[in-house]
């Protein structure tokens, strides 16, 4: 049963451009949400995080969205860079042991 | 302190054969946990611990899997007997706190192939 998901296994972007990530949920108990991002060979460095008492937060080139009600989470980076090529993760929190639950990942690819 | 390390980084073992991975959390961080991940999923959960307690263990984590954290320091993550489906990226990732928005910071993992 796949609590997290994210249906587009990749997206190519242009550099300049809105690269838009998304994320379903079905558990409404989760009360927190992350995005991480993954080079290959590497483990998962944390991007940006969001309460479910928010619904957008802000930083710097990322934007996180919340909609508790459709139970959607996305990601928006503008403007793209090459250097934002990666596998991006979507976590929503286990409010009783602080465990991840991942998504599956999108592959996103900038182009230059 | 640079962050969550894991050794080794790589391990290729045959069937049968017994592995054990360690993982340094950063210093002070009370709670380590290990995921495995595998090609075309995300990370998925195996067990944590808070200090030295493990509190929770997945059912992924068959009879074959232990893990240990003595002391509330490193941890090590032991698989007997291996099979070739324990092929898998190994992380571990520690945090500080108890609460939900404390960030887990994640080690670069230890990739196992089991021939």
């Amino acid at each position: 049963d796949q609590q997290v998901k994210q249906n587009s296994p990749s997206l190519s972007v242009q550099e300049g451009r809105i690269s838009i990530l998304n994320c379903d949920y079905t558990n409404s108990m989760f009360d927190y949400f992350l995005w991480y991002k993954k080079y290959p060979a590497e483990g998962p460095t944390f991007l940006i995080s969001i309460s479910s008492i928010k619904d957008k937060n802000e930083d710097g080139r990322f934007t996180v969205f919340l909609n508790k009600s459709a139970k959607h989470l996305s990601l928006h980076i503008v403007p793209s860079q090459p250097g934002d090529s990666a596998v991006y993760f979507c976590a929503a929190v286990d409010s009783g042991t602080y465990k991840y639950i991942f998504g599956t990942g999108t592959r996103l690819k900038v182009l230059a | 302190d640079t962050g969550v390390s894991q050794n080794p980084r790589h391990k290729i073992t045959k069937r049968g054969q017994n592995v054990t991975f360690r993982c340094d959390p950063i210093s002070e961080h009370n709670r380590l946990y290990w995921y495995r991940q595998t090609l075309g999923q995300g990370p998925e959960f195996l067990t944590y611990f808070q200090n030295e307690a493990q509190l929770e263990k997945s059912r992924l984590l068959s009879d074959r899997f232990s893990a240990e954290r003595p002391k509330g320091s490193f941890s090590t993550l032991e698989i007997q007997r291996t099979e070739q489906g324990d092929s898998a990226m190994y992380l571990c990732a520690s945090s500080v706190g108890t609460s939900s928005s404390n960030e887990q910071f994640f080690g670069p993992g230890t990739r196992l192939t089991v021939l």
